[in-house]
């Protein structure tokens, strides 16, 4: 019973490229959250996504990241022209909604992203 | 209104002490208070959650106090080991499954042996 999957673990990148992220949660699930931590501080919510629809994006900068999540294979953030500052680990969290059950979000491990 | 304020930073405490972290919250449509550890290079592991409902939650050395009136809530590890050594964050949300968590900036536990 595999756990969320992301990938890759880690990730470096020079400023102005891509980055890609990737997401594959836990089987069944069909919601998906990211969010970002930077160093010594706690998670911030970035994005909320069920099966090929953003739901909450509130947390996501409006320029250069977008994320989705298709009927087909795992949910993708993605960072273009990247800058330092875009240097964090970035969590993915999956969950099932079952109703009147409480169904918390289980967690990745995470991708260290680094920016030169 | 959305912050989770948690204290404290970090955290020293004796083997077979007993460790607490506590959290504090604005947004009275929280209805949802989990908790996770994490461990350097990994993701955060849900330990255990609290509805508003129940004033007490144990799960084995474990247990969340939660005072609604007060909108706060607490951590307590009973007979704390080396192997507890991590970051604990609390966190609040509409629902468990299906809104976004709001992180508390977490606490660095460190447990002598």
């Amino acid at each position: 019973n595999a756990g969320v999957m992301q990938n890759p673990r880690h990730l470096v990148r020079r400023r102005g490229q891509e980055a890609r992220l990737r997401c594959s949660p836990m089987k069944g699930h069909s919601h998906v959250y990211w969010y970002r931590q930077l160093p010594e501080e706690g998670l911030k919510f970035m994005v909320y996504l069920q099966k090929e629809n953003i739901i909450d994006e509130s947390g996501m900068p409006k320029e250069r990241f977008s994320a989705e999540f298709p009927k087909e294979g795992p949910s993708i953030l993605r960072i273009q022209q990247v800058v330092r500052g875009d240097s964090a680990a970035y969590f993915c969290a999956s969950s099932l909604t079952v109703a009147g059950d409480d169904q918390p979000q289980h967690f990745g491990d995470g991708t260290r992203l680094s920016i030169l | 209104q959305q912050q989770v304020k948690q204290s404290p930073q970090s955290l020293i405490v004796q083997k077979g002490g007993i460790s607490i972290i506590n959290c504090a919250y604005e947004n009275t449509a929280f209805d949802y208070f989990p908790w996770y550890q994490q461990f350097p290079g990994k993701g955060p592991a849900l330990l255990i959650a609290i509805r508003p409902d129940v004033s007490e939650k144990k799960e084995g050395r474990f247990t969340i106090s939660f005072n609604k009136s007060a909108k706060q809530f607490s951590l307590h590890i009973m007979d704390s080991q080396p192997g507890d050594s991590a970051t604990y964050f609390c966190a609040a949300s509409r629902g468990s499954g299906t809104y976004k968590y709001i992180f508390g900036t977490g606490t660095r536990l460190k447990v002598l042996a």
